[in-house]
């Protein structure tokens, strides 16, 4: 499977503890991006990654939340302190710089996180 | 007013029906717009892009974008049961990478047999 990888698929903590996502890219894209979908809602951008340098930031990112991509490659997203509020669907997507449509998103299967 | 806005449905359609979506933004300074389809339980993919006013046509599926009016819209024809999805409208955000993207809630469709 040459797709965007995410693990865990599934995490279920307590509050005040803390997880962490890992996200696999397409192996050939250099952008990586992580988006939060909560149920009924589309997803929301968190962070953009071009290579190993973390470009944007959105404000939901709270100082609780940390990503990374080292090597520029895989990627890791931390939540330390978890909140109920931060349960939702934690979802990878990669995208080529090149080709006809650079802003295609290719997503993973994401990482559900329940908040108890 | 919210940045990319959907009906979230649910839009139910016979099969072989024309499936009719709709879309507003805000930013008018967006120059990027997105079909996603999701079906349940899993993660998003592309269907359709466009950057330029008008109808742009990819099998059953045509894009049309009216920048003036800050609308897309997503028409589905011949719809099938396998096109029952949530489709999820997209906008560049203006000033932000290219797959910075805003997303609307997503408008449910329902292809009955």
């Amino acid at each position: 499977d040459t797709g965007v990888s995410q693990n865990p698929r599934h995490k279920i903590t307590k509050r005040g503890q803390n997880v962490t996502f890992r996200c696999d890219p397409i192996s050939e894209h250099n952008r990586l991006y992580w988006y939060r979908q909560t149920l009924g809602q589309g997803p929301e951008f968190l962070t953009y990654f071009q290579n190993e340098a973390q470009l944007e930031k959105s404000r939901l990112l709270s100082d609780r939340f940390s990503a990374e991509r080292p090597k520029g490659s895989f990627s890791t997203l931390e939540i330390q302190r978890t909140e109920q509020g931060d349960s939702a669907m934690y979802l990878c997507a990669s995208s080529s710089p090149s080709g006809p449509n650079t802003g295609e998103l290719f997503f993973g299967e994401g990482s559900r996180l329940t908040v108890l | 007013q919210k940045e990319v806005e959907q009906n979230s449905g649910p839009l139910s359609v016979p099969e072989g029906a024309i499936a009719s979506l709709n879309c507003t933004y805000s930013d008018r300074g967006s120059q990027s717009f997105f079909w996603y389809r999701q079906y349940s339980g899993k993660s998003p993919e592309l269907i359709m892009f466009i950057y330029s006013n008008g109808d742009k046509e990819d099998g059953r599926f045509t894009a049309q974008l009216n920048k003036a009016s800050q609308y897309v819209s997503l028409l589905i024809r011949d719809s099938q049961p396998s096109d029952s999805a949530t489709y999820l409208c997209a906008v560049n955000r203006y000033g932000g990478s290219q797959g910075n993207l805003i997303f609307g809630k997503g408008t449910k469709l329902s292809v009955k047999p």
